[in-house]
């Protein structure tokens, strides 16, 4: 355990289906991170929460809704999804996003293996 | 966004051997490098945090260097044993988020 909980480990969804994935951290972290791992590609940074403002959304389309609740949990809720879509889904959270010189780590969940059939 | 690439993107080595790897990074607006080691179905694990030009960081048998003026950090890590076996990942820090690169996945045979 690294103290970034996701679940579901693995989820099954069909493409009319709504679901979402919950993350959460009792690490004392303000930042929250999702990203998106497809096959042979690199880590794809979706959303970044810092004190539960969204500051960053890397162009993800509407289907994927974000929902940052408090400073411990994040969600991803996830509607009409298509295939392409599967993938695994990485949650991180840092101290805070910090200005300038910060080397803040990330501290990442196991992620949540999507299969959208 | 940074442009980040590592180097080779996999690589197969024998237990015992010795290997490294590359990121390479733009050498502009640097603040951080991180390192992390991904070992499948588990979470990322930070191995080192590098700043200065010139650092090494060095963690049991594996190690880092940095060249921040060039852009680069290399990973090394000596006497391959198949726990090693993981995607190693590196991640520039130039504002305030990490960029991370495309990842070197280690296999090493016993």
């Amino acid at each position: 355990e690294t103290g970034v909980t996701q679940t579901p480990r693995h989820l099954v969804m069909g493409m009319t289906n709504k679901k979402s994935l919950k993350c959460e951290q009792h690490l004392g972290h303000n930042a929250m991170y999702w990203y998106k791992q497809s096959a042979k590609k690199p880590l794809e940074l979706m959303f970044v929460y810092n004190f539960k403002e969204q500051t960053e959304n890397n162009s993800v389309p509407s289907r994927f809704s974000p929902e940052c609740p408090n400073s411990s949990h994040l969600f991803l809720h996830l509607h009409t999804l298509q295939p392409e879509d599967s993938a695994l889904y990485l949650c991180a959270s840092s101290q805070d996003l910090g200005t300038g010189r910060f080397n803040y780590g990330y501290t990442f969940g196991s992620g949540t293996r999507l299969t959208v059939v | 966004i940074l442009n980040v690439e590592q180097s080779p993107q996999s690589l197969h080595v024998q237990e015992g051997d010795s290997t490294n790897f590359t990121c390479s990074f733009p050498s502009s607006n640097f603040y951080a490098l991180h390192w992390y080691r991904w070992e499948t179905a588990k979470s990322p694990e930070a191995l080192f945090v590098m700043t200065l030009n010139g650092d090494e960081k060095k963690k049991g048998r594996i190690s880092a260097t940095l060249n921040t003026k060039e852009g680069y950090s290399y990973l090394y890590i000596k006497g391959s044993q198949p726990e090693d076996s993981a995607t190693y990942l590196c991640a520039p820090n130039a504002g305030n988020m990490l960029t991370f690169g495309g990842g070197t996945r280690l296999m090493v045979k016993p």
